[in-house]
């Protein structure tokens, strides 16, 4: 069974620091792994994601997550930190049936 | 790119009162349709997984007659939420999935469900 784990249920940075969001999973197969923001009230928005072929992902906003097997984590980055970045981010592994395994989410907050 | 709408975005109700939920994917066809439920400041939960045609299948301990979900055709699905309670009020998001095996699930704007 598949699994997403995100460590820091919330992060804090300055505006133009770098953005480190942490996600590992657990998957008994090729995982496809994804990364989702939302903001307050809204549904979900997809960043980017990892099927198969090159192991670092460019999303939108300038976002972008490596894939490591050895490590089985999908860490999300940023180089620099924008007030409009601020939101909950959510990582997810799909299962052989394609649904969605989200971890528990982290809120990402951007001082000024 | 893909986009579910999903309609009402906001419902406030009595007790007792049953509420429907559209989720639309207006420019593909959408076979799958997944629906969720959020609690404040926590994660998504998977409530059940509807394909049209068929029967939905519910994650366990979601109440299938309590929650009762009708894809009717492939870019509409329903949940009713029945004899809405306060305990149900919560954020409800679908997602809908293209056929490609490789495309990922598109969310709806989600629905804030308040029973009084």
């Amino acid at each position: 069974a598949q699994s997403v784990t995100q460590l820091g249920s919330h992060v804090s940075v300055s505006e133009g620091a770098l953005v480190l969001l942490r996600c590992n999973y657990s998957s008994s197969v090729p995982p496809y792994l994804f990364w989702y923001v939302q903001y307050p009230n809204q549904g979900l928005q997809l960043l980017l994601k990892y099927t198969t072929g090159a192991t670092l992902v460019k999303g939108i906003n300038g976002f972008e997550a490596e894939f490591k097997k050895s490590e089985t984590s999908f860490h999300l980055t940023k180089p620099s930190a924008h007030m409009s970045d601020a939101a909950e981010y959510f990582c997810a592994v799909r299962d052989s049936s394609y649904k969605l395994i989200f971890g528990s989410g982290t809120r990402l907050l951007v001082r000024p | 790119g893909a986009v579910v709408s999903q309609h009402p975005s906001r419902v406030i109700c009595k007790s007792g009162t049953s509420v429907k939920i559209e989720c639309r994917s207006l420019d593909f066809q959408a076979t799958t349709m997944f629906w969720y439920r959020q609690f404040p400041k926590q994660s998504l939960m998977l409530m059940a997984t509807s394909n049209e045609g068929s029967k939905a299948t519910y994650e366990q301990g979601v109440e299938k007659d309590k929650f009762l979900i009708n894809h009717a055709s492939l870019t509409l699905s329903t949940l009713t939420v029945t004899s809405a309670h306060p305990e149900d009020s919560s954020f409800y998001i679908c997602s809908a999935r293209l056929p490609d095996s490789n495309q990922p699930q598109h969310f709806g704007d989600g629905t804030r469900l308040s029973i009084l």
